[in-house]
């Protein structure tokens, strides 16, 4: 079975542009989850989605994040106007659900974004 | 608050001994569930092993074994018979409650890198 898939797997843009990162979660998963790795703060919970809902985006940082999941098997993560401090690695992960209970989350390969 | 402290920024082991990664945590849930992960040098997050906080069992994975210490709230990662591989950044992680209170968030430690001598 494909794992998490995301696109692109490195961006490079100017500061002031607008950024989207794509995922497509395991065929059949419940929840998605968009996280960022930085080296200051390490691996941090940006939202995440439950049956295509969001459920919780307290961890989006400011209005210029958005995210959106319109189909169970896709989910996006703009970025609009982009800023160097978003530069970090932007990583998509799903989990089932079994019985109410959330199931292990599997990451899929990152987003390597450098905002110039 | 939830919290997951890993102590150990870097570690090295002889290929074949076993080693030890230290994870403890702090929670006020009755029902929480503890994980590691593996992070090579590639990027990716790599699923090794889980326990539930009612499992009376240590979990096994293949040569990854989790130390859980309840009381202590500790839960090492022990990775036995080391591979050259096994060099790699390492994550534990909690999530917030279970059953009806899971709120599905993942909280994270810092990590350990681990480097295995050949």
């Amino acid at each position: 079975d494909a794992g998490v898939i995301q696109s692109p797997r490195h961006e490079v843009t100017e500061m002031g542009q607008e950024v989207t990162l794509r995922c497509k979660p395991i065929s059949g998963h419940d929840y998605l989850f968009w996280y960022r790795q930085t080296m200051m703060r390490g691996l941090e919970l940006l939202i995440y989605f439950n049956n295509n809902v969001p459920i919780d985006d307290s961890g989006m940082p400011e209005d210029r994040f958005s995210a959106k999941m319109p189909n169970a098997s896709f989910s996006t993560l703009k970025i609009q106007p982009s800023e160097p401090r978003d530069s970090a690695v932007y990583f998509c992960a799903s989990s089932y659900e079994t019985s109410g209970l959330q199931e292990t989350q599997y990451f899929g390969p990152g987003t390597r974004l450098l905002v110039l | 608050a939830q919290k997951i402290t890993q102590t150990q920024p870097g570690m090295f082991v002889q290929e074949k001994e076993a080693v030890t990664l230290d994870c403890t945590y702090d929670t006020s849930d009755q029902s929480y569930g503890l994980f590691w992960y593996k992070q090579p040098s590639s990027g990716e997050m790599i699923f090794l092993i889980y326990q539930g906080s009612y499992d009376e069992q240590n979990a096994t994975e293949g040569r990854y074994s989790l130390n859980f210490q309840k009381a202590r709230k500790s839960a090492n990662l022990v990775i036995s018979a080391s591979q050259l591989g096994d060099s790699a950044m390492y994550f534990c992680a909690m999530r917030e409650g279970l059953g009806s209170s899971n709120t599905g968030k993942l909280i994270f430690g810092q990590g350990t890198t681990l480097q295995v001598k050949p």
